[in-house]
């Protein structure tokens, strides 16, 4: 079956406009996860959905993110007035529920210049 | 918080060697930890999950094992392929349910 998708798979843009990213996860999984990766680095988590329940958004870096899930299904992060400390590998990933193994998709590569 | 750190290094070893992987956690004793392997440009795959009660995990060619004592837990691929070539991530789960990931060990098997 498909897997985690995102898109756009490349984006760049200028230091201060906004961007969002988008996450279509695996159909009937009620966990969604939201990771950063800069190079060479290990996967920083950003926000966590469950069903219907109130996200999780204790690692987003500041108040110039954030992410809405639409209907339990689809995820957006948006981040506002990017900077080009924000330039890195954003993954989204998705799990039939919480505390299981995750799937990942292929990861935004988000360059600011 | 929880901190996961891995071989800071990148690891060579030849073909046919068993290889090993180390995964260290600072703080808490988690409830499982996971393994995954990255290739580069694409998103990790997962590979195994073990439990803190479980001393030990085996799928084909791997084998995991959770020593709480020493706060470890050791990845093992035997019989190593240079197909088995890629970054590997250990990550711990955590209290809010989301998992913290070690930075990695790149592992190159040489033919």
């Amino acid at each position: 079956g498909a897997g985690v998708s995102q898109s756009p798979s490349n984006k760049v843009t200028e230091k201060g406009k906004d961007v969002e990213l988008r996450c279509d996860p695996i159909s009937g999984h009620t966990a969604l996860y939201w990771y950063r990766q800069s190079l060479g680095q290990g996967l920083e988590f950003l926000i966590y959905f469950q069903g219907n329940s109130a996200p999780d958004k204790s690692g987003l870096p500041s108040d110039r993110f954030s992410a809405e899930r639409t209907g339990g299904s689809v995820s957006t992060l948006t981040i506002q007035r990017t900077q080009q400390e924000d330039s890195a590998v954003y993954l989204c990933a998705s799990s039939p529920h919480s505390n299981n193994e995750q799937f990942f998709g292929p990861g935004t590569r988000l360059t600011v210049l | 918080s929880q901190k996961i750190e891995q071989n800071s290094e990148a690891l060579n070893i030849q073909e046919g060697k068993t290889a090993t992987l180390t995964c260290n956690y600072t703080n808490y004793s988690p409830a499982y930890l996971q393994w995954y392997r990255q290739d580069p440009g694409r998103g990790p795959v997962f590979l195994l999950l073990i439990r803190e009660n479980e001393k030990e995990k085996r799928k084909e060619r791997l084998k995991v094992t959770f020593d709480t004592t020493l706060k470890q837990s050791l990845f093992h691929i035997t019989a190593s392929q240079p197909a088995d070539s890629a970054t590997y991530l250990c990550a711990s789960s955590g209290s809010a349910r989301q998992l913290t990931f070690g930075s990695g060990t790149q592992l190159t098997v040489l033919p």
